[in-house]
């Protein structure tokens, strides 16, 4: 049973324009949050976080939005670019947990 | 700094081999993972060490054995592997047991078994 879903497999955004990405839990007993982005054979790499206390957080073109009573999470990317394509991996932590449950991640093509 | 570093970038080896993969971190962080991906799935965790104790076994088969010799340094044996464990294996650290703490993963293992 997973329990970080991300229901899109891919995204295809042009260039300038807004990238949404989509995250869902299952788990209540999550409390951070976590994106992380992927380029082939490489290791994920951290982008953004937001605790389960926020509603926003926000790190330049990356703004992370958490709506806790519907247990969903979405990374907003503005402007996008195209070296922003990669994998994104929705990922979550339980309070004082020793792991980081990854969903199953959602390809973004930024075409120019 | 944040990088994690794991060595070797790709490694083949066959059924009957030994052989360690090795990651290092100078970040101070406490808590040290392993995490297994397959093509085109998300990382599973294998093992999470806290202060250079095991204190997750996801229920991992004894061919993988990991060992935490002090705080910067993870090792993973493996011995006698099969050919479904062909993977991208990789390390990550964090500060260990607090909350909003993110994990930072190294570049991984690319891992084919033959």
């Amino acid at each position: 049973d997973q329990q970080v879903k991300q229901n899109s497999p891919s995204l295809s955004v042009q260039e300038g324009r807004i990238s949404i990405l989509n995250c869902d839990y299952t788990n209540s007993m999550f409390d951070y949050f976590l994106w992380y982005k992927k380029y082939p054979a490489e290791g994920p790499t951290f982008l953004i976080s937001i605790s389960s206390i926020k509603d926003k957080n926000e790190d330049g073109r990356f703004t992370v939005f958490l709506n806790k009573s519907a247990k969903h999470l979405s990374l907003h990317i503005v402007p996008s670019q195209p070296g922003d394509s990669a994998v994104y991996f929705c990922a979550a932590s339980e309070l004082g947990g020793q792991n980081f449950v990854f969903g199953p991640g959602t390809r973004l093509s930024v075409l120019p | 700094d944040t990088e994690v570093t794991q060595t070797p970038k790709h490694l083949v080896m066959g059924m009957t081999n030994k052989k360690s993969l090795k990651c290092e971190q100078h970040m101070g962080h406490r808590a040290m993972y392993w995490y297994k991906q397959k093509a085109k799935k998300p990382p599973e965790l294998m093992f999470v060490y806290s202060y250079e104790k095991l204190s997750i076994n996801e229920s991992v088969p004894s061919r993988f054995s990991p060992e935490c010799p002090n705080s910067s340094l993870l090792n993973l044996h493996l011995h006698a592997l099969q050919p479904e464990d062909s993977a991208l294996y990789l390390c990550a650290s964090s500060q260990a047991r607090r909350v909003g703490t993110e994990a930072f993963f190294g570049q991984g293992t690319r891992l084919t078994v033959v």
